[in-house]
């Protein structure tokens, strides 16, 4: 079956614009997580969906991120004004659940590399 | 909180020699462990997984042993090859949490 796949694969912006990047998650998958990847850094989390809603957004860097998710399926994060410290590639991931124990391993989509000018 | 620490990288080796990446874990309770891989351009990708102590997880002729003494989970291979070379992120995921917890990611560089 298909993965999880992200588009656009890479995204070249200019300072203060806004973008929008989407995640189609694993048919099934009712957790979605987004994670930003800086170069040579390991994973910083983002936002954590469960269904359609989004229990922790705890991760989101400033009020300029934010993020949905629909039909318990695609999400897009959207990442308004960016700036040049917002370049990085953003990864998305979804699981069969969210909570401890078998069947929680994640699912990494390609990731979209984004650069702000 | 939950913390995973992973030893730093670049591990530098010529192929066919034994790997072994060092992953130790805080957590509470009995978490379930992981090591992903991300290959040059890619996402991470599960490598393998455990789910109890004393549980090995092995895939590609990788191998972890959970180590709930030492709080270790360390990935070791007896031949590594160039295409082995990427990034290798250890992981925990606690009962009562939906967040995982990734260490920093080592970086595996495998010269022919």
């Amino acid at each position: 079956g298909a993965g999880v796949s992200q588009s656009p694969s890479n995204k070249v912006t200019e300072k203060g614009k806004d973008v929008e990047l989407r995640c189609d998650p694993i048919s099934g998958h009712t957790a979605l997580y987004w994670y930003r990847q800086s170069l040579g850094q390991g994973l910083e989390f983002l936002i954590y969906f469960q269904g359609n809603s989004a229990p922790d957004k705890s991760g989101l860097p400033s009020d300029r991120f934010s993020a949905e998710r629909t039909g318990g399926s695609v999400s897009t994060l959207t990442i308004q004004r960016t700036q040049q410290e917002d370049s990085a590639v953003y990864l998305c991931a979804s699981s069969l659940w969210a909570s401890g124990g078998a069947g929680n391993e994640q699912f990494f989509g390609p990731g979209t590399r984004l650069t702000v000018l | 909180g939950d913390s995973v620490t992973q030893m730093e990288g670049p591990v530098t080796l010529s192929e066919e020699a034994f790997l072994t990446i060092n992953c130790t874990y805080t957590a509470t309770g009995y978490p379930s462990l992981f090591w992903y891989v991300q290959y040059p351009g890619e996402g991470l990708q599960l490598l393998l997984k455990a789910t109890k102590a004393d549980d090995k997880g092995s895939n590609k002729g990788f191998e972890a042993t959970y180590r709930k003494e030492t709080t270790s989970f360390h990935l070791e291979k007896g031949s590594v090859q160039v295409s082995d070379s990427a990034v290798y992120f250890c992981a925990l995921l606690s009962g009562g949490s939906y967040i995982p917890t990734f260490g920093r990611g080592t970086s595996l560089i495998v010269h022919p």
